[in-house]
């Protein structure tokens, strides 16, 4: 198992465009976490999904994001009409159970909007 | 809802010993991390606590009071590759699923 992988590394978008990340986790991982950080702050809580079913969703997430894991696989976050205040790096992480072992995230994909 | 306090930034010599704290206030304390980012790449997990008491990890322990709200992260034996930020993140019973809220993080650097 390579860890977690996410896809594209760097995005450059116009704002108003749509984006799509991935996110493909451990494989025996049954929960996975979007985060999303900018510089000098620490990761902020976006979606959580554990399986296939998406169990929290933070407040930051307006209607303009939307997350989904179909097959309880890999995961998907689309930003629909992006916003310079959307540029970010979105992380992903995975976890099995509630473990004592923390999250593996990902390597990010950095967005920005211009 | 948390709220973590950490320093914003720290400096130490090579060779030394450094303590990097973290306090928390949470209604459902269920579990500390401590995560270590370089600049322009992922949290990797360092330690974790949910008891009192010092958790040894090689150069990376971490210590835990839960009564006081309040955790750190003892540096021993500083390299110049352990300057990175250093997140501390507590996770929260809420409902059924146990959140994990993360700090702003601690910028340490080291110099020679």
């Amino acid at each position: 198992d390579t860890g977690v992988s996410q896809n594209p590394r760097h995005k450059i978008t116009k704002r108003g465009q749509n984006v799509t990340f991935r996110c493909d986790p451990i494989s025996e991982h049954n929960r996975l976490y979007w985060y999303r950080q900018t510089l000098g702050q620490g990761p902020e809580f976006l979606t959580y999904f554990q399986n296939e079913a998406q169990l929290e969703k933070s407040r930051l997430l307006s209607d303009r994001f939307s997350a989904e894991r179909p097959k309880g696989s890999f995961s998907t976050l689309e930003i629909q009409r992006t916003e310079q205040g959307d540029s970010a790096m979105y992380l992903c992480a995975s976890s099995y159970r509630q473990g004592h072992n923390g999250y593996t995230f990902g390597s990010g994909t950095r967005l920005t909007v211009v | 809802g948390q709220n973590i306090d950490q320093p914003t930034e720290m400096t130490a010599t090579e060779g030394a010993i450094v303590q990097i704290n973290c306090t928390y206030q949470t209604s459902g304390f269920n579990g500390l991390f401590w995560y270590q980012q370089h600049a322009g790449e992922a949290p990797t997990f360092l330690s974790y606590n949910v008891l009192d008491g010092l958790e040894e990890k090689g150069r990376f322990s971490s210590f835990l009071s839960r009564s006081k709200g309040y955790s750190y992260l003892p540096l021993k034996e500083l390299q110049m590759k352990d300057s990175a930020s250093y997140l501390c993140a507590v996770r929260e019973a809420a409902g059924g699923y146990q959140k994990v809220t993360f700090g702003t993080g601690t910028k340490l650097q080291v110099i020679p």
